[in-house]
């Protein structure tokens, strides 16, 4: 596709249900980004792949997050027995690899609402 | 630890005028600096970068100006326009790793 794509736009869940977040890069963009904003709050790293595996996991809140990429495209952030401070606009990115400058593509971000 | 640092969450400007937005940060290992963009319900977008071997990067009205001694880098908007209202986030990476987020600074440019 033209641009980075995640899906569901918008996503409400109850409290305890697990939720999927699904995000599609730009073609032959093998470093991919997940991010998130919570209300007034600036854009915190969550994790960061290159290719199928994730060299830095250390923003990821709590064990109930764990996201996977597979054939270095598609990845899924998934959040188990969602809290209400899970709340929050989940965005994905994805650069080129080994560029020394590059820039991150965002996509238009998932909206998690627990209630 | 808030490693990228942008303290005004917010900046008024008057259409024409220039806007300045500035970010500070704290690890002088980082190799190159970003600015991204944001409306509200869309992704950030990119706006200009530089590289921490410049000092000064030029795109149009957009110009990022970097001073690596007083870890500090700021992004003038020259002439301000109403379009450009939309919240301005800094970032900063190291050797091509993840891209490290300010908090935001809001622009509204009044007409």
């Amino acid at each position: 596709g033209a641009g980075v794509s995640q899906s569901p736009s918008n996503k409400v869940t109850e409290k305890g249900k697990d939720v999927e977040l699904r995000c599609d890069p730009i073609s032959g963009h093998t470093a991919l980004y997940w991010y998130r904003q919570s209300l007034g709050q600036g854009l915190e790293f969550l994790i960061y792949f290159q290719g199928n595996s994730a060299p830095d996991k250390s923003g990821l809140p709590s064990d109930r997050f764990s996201a996977e990429r597979t054939g270095g495209s598609v990845s899924t952030l998934t959040i188990q027995r969602t809290q209400q401070e899970d709340s929050a606009v989940y965005l994905c990115a994805s650069s080129l690899e080994g560029l020394y400058n590059t820039e991150a593509f965002f996509g238009q971000g998932t909206r998690l609402t627990v209630v | 630890d808030q490693q990228v640092k942008q303290n005004s969450p917010s900046l008024s400007v008057q259409e024409g005028r220039i806007s300045i937005l500035n970010c500070d940060y704290t690890n002088s290992m980082f190799d190159y600096f970003l600015w991204y963009k944001k409306y509200p319900a869309e992704g950030p977008t990119f706006l200009i970068s530089i590289s921490s071997i410049k000092d000064k990067n030029e795109d149009g009205r957009f110009t990022v100006f970097l001073n690596k001694s007083a870890k500090h880098l700021s992004l003038h908007i020259v002439p301000s326009q109403p379009g450009d209202s939309a919240v301005y986030f800094c970032a900063a990476s190291l050797e091509g790793g993840k891209l490290i987020f300010g908090q935001g600074t809001e622009l509204s440019v009044k007409p």
